[in-house]
Formats: structure tokens, sequence, C-alpha cells
């Protein structure tokens, strides 16, 4: 089955201590994008590829790092992660960025 | 001011009933118009794309561009129980297509047997 998939789905964490959200598609996609979803705010978008290690910013990078060492999977890293980085996260892949995004199920974090 | 304007809801309707749901936009560069939809604990999936302005249908839903008031609709006809999740209306730059979206902050729909 084509899918992305993104692991955990939930996770509690303190203040400061390093984590990594996995994100891995199956659909041999060259685009691969990652969002936070926050009440009134909406989808934002933190980075991008459109290859592999070929990454940008997108809206909201302040305090995220991703890597594209391999086309299927886009990591999410926060290094040392604050209760302003408590959100919904999304990945998101698309065949080259000009076709309609696949949406994982989702990150639930939540930073104490 | 945000560059997409949604409002949020909740609307609830009636089984049956015809929903329309709308966005407002200030970048007059955009170019293509999508509507995702949301369930609960899940993420968005690809509803309606449309490119510049006009009309497109597809079974229940319609959806309108009116570039000239920066306004985009969606219109669901016979809603049923199932539609009951969040819409997000989202666009983009001709230059930059799927890559760079712009989201609305979605309306919550639900529908009521």
């Amino acid at each position: 089955e084509a899918q992305v998939t993104q692991n955990p789905r939930y996770l509690i964490t303190v203040t400061g201590k390093k984590l990594t959200v996995t994100c891995s598609q199956n659909m041999n996609h060259e685009y691969m994008s990652w969002y936070r979803q926050d009440p009134g705010l909406g989808l934002r978008q933190i980075y991008y590829s459109m290859n592999v290690e070929v990454t940008d910013k997108g809206d909201v990078p302040e305090g995220y790092k991703v890597s594209r060492k391999e086309k299927r999977n886009f990591p999410l890293i926060l290094e040392s992660p604050s209760p302003n980085q408590t959100s919904l996260y999304f990945c998101a892949s698309s065949p080259s960025g000009r076709e309609k995004l696949f949406f994982g199920s989702g990150t639930q974090l939540s930073v104490l | 001011q945000k560059e997409v304007e949604q409002d949020p809801g909740p609307l609830s309707v009636p089984e049956g009933a015809i929903v329309s749901l709308n966005c407002t936009y200030s970048n007059s560069a955009f170019q293509y118009f999508m509507w995702y939809r949301q369930y609960s604990r899940k993420g968005p999936e690809l509803l309606m794309y449309t490119y510049s302005s006009g009309n497109k249908e597809d079974g229940r839903f319609t959806a309108q561009v009116d570039k000239s008031s920066k306004y985009i609709s969606l219109f669901i006809r016979d809603s049923q129980p199932s539609d009951s999740a969040t819409y997000l209306c989202a666009m983009s730059a001709m230059n930059t297509g799927f890559q760079k979206l712009v989201f609305g902050t979605g309306t919550r729909l639900l529908v009521s047997p």
C-alpha cells in the first residue's frame, strides 16, 4: 500500500531533550516536506526537500533540522525542544512537488 | 493580515443540506487552489484542485475560484454524515506549484443524520 509513515504517533518529552520524528514513504517520491499544525494558525511548512541531499527552509524553520540522505526517508530533528514546539506535525510527499501531496497520519508532540 | 483567511466554524448542517465553504486570500500571485479534507486524527487528503479561475465539479463537490475577488468556494451537495471533517483550503503561486502551499486554518463541518 502506498503510504507516508510517521513515527511516533504521540510523543511527550521535556525541554531540551533532543528528539527525532521519522518519516518514510514507499512511493519513490522525490519531494518531501514537514508541516506543523496549530489551532488558529493552520498548517505551516517547516522544511522541504526536492531530492536526496537537497533541502530548503519553509515558513517556520527555527528550532528544527532535517536531513535527506535517502530518497524514502526525511527525518525531522528537534535538537533542543521548547514548549512552543508543542504541535501536531505532518510529513508529506509528492512525485516532484508539482503534483498532489500525500500526507502521513501525524505526530502529536508535547514538550513540557 | 494572513495571506489566506478561512472561517473556523464549526458549521453544523442536517444531512442532505448544501454546504458552502469559503476562503479569501490577499496574494494575487496565487494560481493553484486546492481543498483538502482532514478527518480527526488523520492527515489531510486532497479533495479538489483548480488551476486559475473557474469551476470544477467532481461528484457532489464543486470548487469555484473568483480571482477578481480573491475568493474561493467549495460546495457540497446532498451532504452526508461521512462529510463531517475539517476542510482546509490551500493555494500556491505558479512558480512553486505544490512545493510551497499556503493553507487556511480550516473549517470544521458537522453533518448530522
